[in-house]
């Protein structure tokens, strides 16, 4: 069965500090990973996919993250943070059926400290 | 301009009235799907489509119903709601099952009193 674990509900990080926000999943087949963020009183907004091509994925606005197989793990990072990056970050797995069928994590809000 | 517009944005209604949310994408998508939001649990996969009178369930279907009998509209109804389907919802939809990303509307926030 397919599940995520997404860890610290909140962080708090400091304007141009490093982001660093963690998921664990578990899947019964290779999955599909992705991450989502939703601004406030916005739908979600795909961050970036693993699809497994190469592990290291980037996506938009200097997101990036690594598949490590090993650790079962998808950490999003980002090096510096902006005041734009405060919002909640979904980490998600697809399961069988569709890489479409997704399945959420419970989300990690993004505070950014000035 | 590409979207999936869910209409009403925002209501408050009493249980057991029946009430139906709309939602609508004009990218010719054929998979949909509608997803709940509440605290602490993220996103939660109510009902999804694969295509024109192709419905599934999700994770949790129970008191919804959906049809999808055009390409474009599917909509989500609460026959008798309840308090419990208090919550954030969403509708998506993508090109196929396997097309990622997933385009989402804004959002409807039911109180149900």
């Amino acid at each position: 069965a397919q599940s995520v674990t997404q860890l610290g509900s909140h962080v708090s990080v400091s304007e141009g500090a490093l982001v660093l926000l963690r998921c664990n999943y578990s899947s019964s087949v290779p999955p599909y990973l992705f991450w989502y963020v939703q601004y406030p009183n916005q739908g979600l907004q795909l961050l970036l996919k693993y699809t497994s091509a190469a592990t290291l994925v980037k996506g938009i606005n200097d997101f990036e993250a690594e598949f490590k197989k090993s650790e079962t793990s998808f950490h999003l990072t980002k090096p510096s943070a902006h005041m734009s990056d405060a919002a909640e970050y979904f980490c998600a797995v697809s399961r069988p059926g569709g890489a479409n069928n997704l399945f959420f994590g419970t989300g990690t809000r993004l505070t950014v400290i000035p | 301009e590409a979207q999936v517009t869910q209409n009403p944005r925002y209501l408050i209604t009493v249980t057991g009235k029946k009430l139906t949310v709309t939602c609508s994408q004009n990218m010719n998508h054929e998979y949909m799907s509608w997803y709940r939001q509440d605290p602490g649990l993220g996103l939660r996969q109510i009902y999804y489509s694969m295509n024109v009178e192709v419905t599934d369930k999700g994770d949790v279907p129970e008191g919804y119903k959906v049809s999808r009998k055009e390409k474009r509209n599917f909509p989500l109804i609460l026959e008798s709601p309840s308090p419990n389907q208090t919550s954030l919802y969403f509708c998506a939809s993508s090109l196929d099952r396997d097309d990622q990303p997933q385009h989402f509307g804004d959002g409807t926030r039911l109180s149900i009193l």
